[in-house]
């Protein structure tokens, strides 16, 4: 079963426009939510937990159990802001991720 | 921290050989991840070890294989290979500990089958 679902393949934005990348999850368990972002020629790194409720690079990710969903959300995008994103969902009753098939975007100038 | 490396960095085989690949995750990390990231098909978890021993198991045929030593040092085999074999293989270590479950990924290992 699809535990993590990105419906969306491909983003463009333009500069200076919100984003919001969307990730929803099934877990009928307490969920431990992550995003991941890979650069062009990078590693897939770390961005973001939803258990530290921080910002990163400007960007935000809340929690909504009764949605099922951890969307990313940035006010401003910034072209350097074009990479994969990944969302992520960890069951520490199996003790296993599980990634969404990614989200793609690109920031126009 | 030295994060995780992964070697060989790229691996150029042909049909029917086979190709080992190594990881060594971060110094006490005790739970590495392997996955298969295509354009098509984004990641695709291989397996999981955890102190030596498998715990998770991704929807891969037996052709796929690794293990783990003590030092969490893992590796990740593949015989017989196909040209859809053709990927980045990813390694990923974890603490595993409440409150501390996120992955730290490495470079990847790019493998063409030809």
């Amino acid at each position: 079963a699809q535990r993590v679902t990105q419906p969306e393949k491909l983003l463009s934005v333009f500069k200076g426009a919100p984003v919001e990348l969307k990730c929803n999850y099934s877990y009928s368990g307490s969920p431990e939510l992550f995003w991941y972002v890979q650069y062009s020629r990078q590693r897939l790194q770390l961005l973001l937990r939803h258990i530290s409720r921080e910002s990163i690079k400007g960007f935000t990710a809340d929690l909504n159990k009764g949605e099922t969903s951890f969307h990313l959300k940035k006010p401003f995008a910034q072209e350097e802001d074009s990479a994969m994103y990944y969302c992520a969902l960890y069951t520490n009753t199996g003790n296993q991720f599980y990634f969404g098939t990614g989200t793609s975007l690109t920031v126009i100038p | 921290k030295a994060g995780v490396t992964q070697t060989p960095r790229y691996l150029i085989k042909t049909r029917g050989q086979q190709v080992t690949l190594s990881c060594s995750p971060i110094s006490g990390h005790r739970s590495v991840s392997w996955y298969q990231q295509t354009p098509g098909q984004g990641l695709q978890f291989l397996f999981e070890y955890f102190s030596e021993t498998q715990r998770n198991k991704g929807n891969f045929p037996g052709r796929f294989s690794g293990r783990q030593f003590s030092n969490s040092r893992s590796e990740m085999n593949v015989s017989t290979l196909e040209l859809g074999d053709s990927a980045l293989y990813l390694c990923a270590s974890s603490l595993v500990r409440t409150g501390s479950y996120e992955q730290y990924f490495g470079p990847g290992t790019r493998l063409t089958v030809t």
